[in-house]
């Protein structure tokens, strides 16, 4: 059935090192988006690309790097750049770059911890 | 300063009883006006999503108010089930055409029976 994906669901890494956050959606959405969320503040953005071969930074994209080689997919790589990795990473999509009133759909998170 | 305030930041309430989320922003102008549910350790889903228009949005047991002179919004909880126990997100969708949203912190809800 249709939806945005996230993969792994935990994912732990050795301080130092990158590592990739997976997410892909099978709805056909043009837009694309990447939030960091920590406990007790709201979902912040680190990258959005709103079609295929583009993307924008967000408001926290320091450590970070994305890429859209494909319309489905839209993958983050959390650089040994990030100090501070720790935190629940969310991945969403919406249908139309164009339009303002379409629903933003979330896959169901990557928790990344540094040890 | 943050542009989208929620409270109260949580409250627990007992099973069958209602409860109202406050909402209020400083985003002008917005497109919509969103709610979402997040389950621990999940992400966000949709309950209601409304244009600067519309005062008021159903779905199911939730009730969702905006009122765009005032900037405050509102979720409206009836006859609350222990699957209501989540944190409650309100959203608000930034500028025309490029669907930036600024997001509150959540209201935490506890369901207890």
């Amino acid at each position: 059935d249709g939806g945005i994906t996230q993969s792994p669901k935990y994912l732990f890494r050795k301080e130092g090192q990158n590592v990739t956050l997976s997410c892909e959606q099978n709805l056909n959405h043009d837009a694309m988006y990447w939030y960091r969320q920590d406990p007790g503040q709201g979902l912040r953005l680190i990258y959005y690309s709103q079609i295929v071969n583009d993307f924008q930074k967000g408001d926290i994209a320091e450590g970070y790097s994305v890429s859209r080689e494909k319309k489905e997919s839209f993958p983050l790589t959390v650089t040994s750049a990030q100090k501070n990795p720790t935190a629940f990473y969310l991945c969403a999509s919406s249908p139309d770059r164009g339009r303002v009133n379409t629903e933003a759909f979330f896959g169901q998170g990557t928790r990344l911890t540094v040890v | 300063k943050n542009q989208v305030e929620q409270s109260p930041q949580s409250l627990i309430i007992l099973e069958g009883k209602n409860c109202t989320l406050q909402c209020n922003y400083t985003v002008s102008p917005f497109s919509n006006l969103r709610w979402y549910k997040q389950d621990t350790g999940r992400g966000p889903v949709s309950l209601t999503i409304m244009t600067f228009s519309e005062n008021t949005k159903s779905n199911g047991r939730y009730t969702a108010t905006l009122d765009a002179d005032t900037k405050q919004s509102s979720l409206h909880i009836t006859a609350s089930q222990l699957s209501d126990s989540a944190s409650y997100i309100c959203v608000v969708s930034l500028s025309y055409g490029n669907n930036r949203l600024a997001f509150g912190k959540g209201n935490q809800v506890v369901v207890i029976p």
